[in-house]
């Protein structure tokens, strides 16, 4: 089931350095997320978007800043990445209040 | 805002056993209740989901229990097979909004043979 694609899946980056996870869907949905993964930590919401104009921080959005380019794309950017960064990153539809992952995205910075 | 405390963080059981993973909120206008389930090196799908209106629900070897009062819910496995054998998370929000759904810290349960 690929109807919420990430790119890219795994990413080493250094310090410092601008990184851009994308995200695509095909379900249709209106409504897109970015989660970040830790572990012990849960899933922790990045930022959400309602629609093409509608941008909101979620609860650790600090250090990230998103694009919604269109209704089936959702990027979430770290302008300056650091090692604490460094997790498994979901993009994410819903429905309803059914939540739609992605497979994830790796981010290690060194 | 909501906080949801999940436990234990590791369980393991005996093949054939229960699991029960246990889940607090911390806010009473919270009425909606997902459960989740990651795969080893999957993405996590909504397993089962119970609204504040029931106080319980059962789909096949699993149910989920809700505590109103108490502010408790739990995740019940009967019968535990190897393909259980995962992390789940519990999570609390408005039914009205998925955007404020707050998981748990999840549950990596591992069935032994």
């Amino acid at each position: 089931d690929a109807d919420v694609t990430q790119t890219p899946r795994n990413r080493i980056t250094k310090t410092g350095k601008r990184i851009m996870l994308e995200c695509s869907q095909t379900k249709g949905h209106d409504r897109m997320y970015w989660y970040r993964q830790d572990p012990g930590l849960g899933l922790r919401l990045i930022y959400y978007s309602f629609d093409v104009k509608d941008i909101n921080k979620g609860e650790i959005s600090d250090g990230y800043s998103v694009s919604r380019q269109a209704q089936a794309k959702f990027s979430l950017s770290l302008e300056s990445a650091i090692p604490n960064q460094t997790a498994l990153y979901f993009c994410a539809t819903s429905f309803g209040n059914t939540i739609y992952f992605g497979e994830g995205s790796w981010l290690t910075v060194v | 805002g909501e906080n949801v405390e999940q436990h234990p963080s590791t369980l393991s059981v005996q093949e054939g056993d229960s699991a029960v993973i246990k889940c607090t909120y911390s806010d009473s206008a919270s009425n909606y209740f997902p459960w989740y389930k990651q795969e080893l090196g999957k993405r996590p799908q909504l397993i089962i989901d119970i609204r504040s209106n029931v106080g319980e629900k059962k789909d096949q070897r699993i149910a989920v229990t809700l505590n109103k009062t108490a502010k408790h819910f739990s995740l019940h496995i009967t019968e535990t097979q190897p393909e259980d054998s995962a992390v789940y998370f519990c999570a609390a929000s408005l039914y009205s909004s998925a955007s404020k759904i707050i998981f748990g810290s999840g549950t990596r349960l591992s069935i032994r043979p």
